[in-house]
């Protein structure tokens, strides 16, 4: 049984660029959390997707935004990169109504620096 | 708002002591409480969780946690530690969005 997957596991982009990051939920999840974590900080919550919607979102401008697709995989992406923007990135996946209950499934998150 | 605090940025423990890792927590409501454990490089991993019940949880790796309702607090234990338990270890609490907002983390080095 496959956990959460994440693509790329690192990116270096340029300021000013646009990148994709790829999330894959763990098998019988169908809600996809996005979570920004800077170097020596605790993980922050950018947004989540249910239903291929934006359910809720955490202190992070419009740069950031996403998708989900009827498969329940997610893409988070962020526009007009900033130098401030580098960061482990990771999804984290729930079953709707069951998330609090059996804990949150974290993949391995994707590394972003940009330069 | 909810939020959860972790006093200690480094905590050192010889192997075979047993180890705390301090957690506090600010919640509205029933709190549903977590902690996580993340190797260098690598994402979070699951240990334990309180949503009701029995005050003292126990988790994967010989972890336990005991939630006290009138100190707010949610400290992480383990009897003996080991030298592989030394990693950044983060509690966590959810909202009513059911999300997760994360302290900012302990790293834990357990001393050969």
């Amino acid at each position: 049984d496959a956990g959460v997957t994440q693509s790329p596991t690192h990116l270096i982009k340029t300021r000013g660029q646009q990148v994709t990051l790829r999330c894959s939920p763990k098998s019988g999840h169908d809600t996809v959390s996005w979570y920004q974590q800077a170097l020596g900080q605790g993980p922050q919550f950018i947004f989540q997707y249910y239903e291929e919607e934006e359910r809720q979102r955490g202190n992070f401008p419009d740069r950031f935004s996403g998708h989900q697709f009827p498969n329940y995989s997610s893409e988070l992406n962020v526009n007009a990169l900033l130098l401030g923007d580098s960061a482990l990135y990771l999804c984290a996946s729930s079953s709707t109504g069951t998330g609090s209950l059996y804990g949150y499934t974290f993949g391995s998150g994707t590394r972003l620096t940009v330069v | 708002a909810q939020s959860v605090a972790q006093p200690e940025d480094q905590v050192n423990v010889a192997e075979g002591n047993p180890l705390t890792v301090k957690c506090t927590y600010s919640v509205s409501g029933n709190p549903y409480l977590f902690w996580y454990v993340q190797y260098p490089n690598r994402g979070l991993q699951f240990l334990l969780k309180y949503i009701t019940g029995d005050n003292l949880v126990k988790g994967s790796y010989g972890f336990e946690a005991e939630f006290n309702k009138s100190q707010t607090s949610f400290h992480l234990k383990k009897p003996s530690a080991l030298v592989s338990d030394s990693a950044l270890y983060f509690c966590a609490v959810r909202d009513m969005g059911n999300n997760l907002f994360f302290g900012t983390g302990t790293r834990l080095t357990v001393i050969p």
